[in-house]
């Protein structure tokens, strides 16, 4: 059975940065079946793909925010960490991870979600 | 990158059938057969509809069904029921690891 979870801090102030940990069962992220992602949806707004990391540690970033974002992969602890940094109000949202196929570029399981207020 | 474009809302009654287009660019949707729409209720987490531009999951009716044709995918809801008001999301792989979602569709049903 896969889930995934995401954990981190519900509120952050302006300007500071976040963190936010994606746990993982039911597959791995040590075979090349598989990217572990992370995707925002701002109140009332659209979803919007900000970053994923392969079994091979690379990683890729959404061009408008990549300038921000940090993400990496705990295979032993079957963990995918987001940074984001300089936080805004506008970044106030559900993050979600998900996982993506490889070569499929499709989200076919996803987290919970964590809501993220940036507020001072 | 820009979003995808989606029409903001389309309504139908019972037993309709609603079709919901999704316009990109030669650069995404029209390069690749990567595009997927997911269904998402009100407070709930997105689920998967469509992969692979036509595909269904297991567990998804029929009713959905979906198709591209240039640089605008689609997706019709055939035999519309009450459960299917939700917001419908495209997304679509737009070359060089980036991934791109649709401006989202709500559905009512009337």
């Amino acid at each position: 059975q896969v889930t995934l979870r995401e954990s981190g801090p519900a509120l952050v102030k302006p300007t500071q940065t976040l963190t936010l940990t994606c746990t993982f069962s039911g597959f791995s992220l040590s075979t090349s079946a598989f990217y572990v992602s992370w995707v925002r949806q701002s109140p009332g707004k659209a979803l919007e793909w900000l970053a994923f990391v392969d079994w091979d540690d690379d990683k890729y970033y959404s061009p408008s925010l990549k300038t921000r974002l940090a993400i990496s992969k705990d295979t032993s602890k079957n963990q995918v960490v987001l940074t984001m940094t300089n936080m805004d109000p506008a970044d106030t949202g559900t993050y979600y991870c998900a996982r993506m196929l490889h070569h499929e570029n499709y989200f076919d399981y996803w987290g919970p979600g964590m809501l993220v207020t940036v507020s001072s | 990158q820009s979003a995808l474009t989606q029409p903001r809302s389309v309504s139908g009654s019972p037993g309709q059938s609603v079709t919901i287009s999704c316009s990109g660019t030669s650069s995404d949707v029209g390069a690749y057969s990567y595009v997927s729409w997911y269904q998402q209720h009100p407070g709930k987490v997105p689920t998967l509809i469509i992969y692979g531009v036509t595909k269904r999951p297991s567990g998804v009716p029929d009713r959905f069904s979906a198709s591209k044709s240039g640089n605008t995918a689609s997706l019709t809801i055939s035999g519309l029921r009450p459960d299917d008001e939700a917001d419908y999301y495209c997304c679509s792989y737009a070359g060089s690891y980036i991934t791109v979602f649709g401006t989202g569709t709500k559905v009512t049903v009337l």
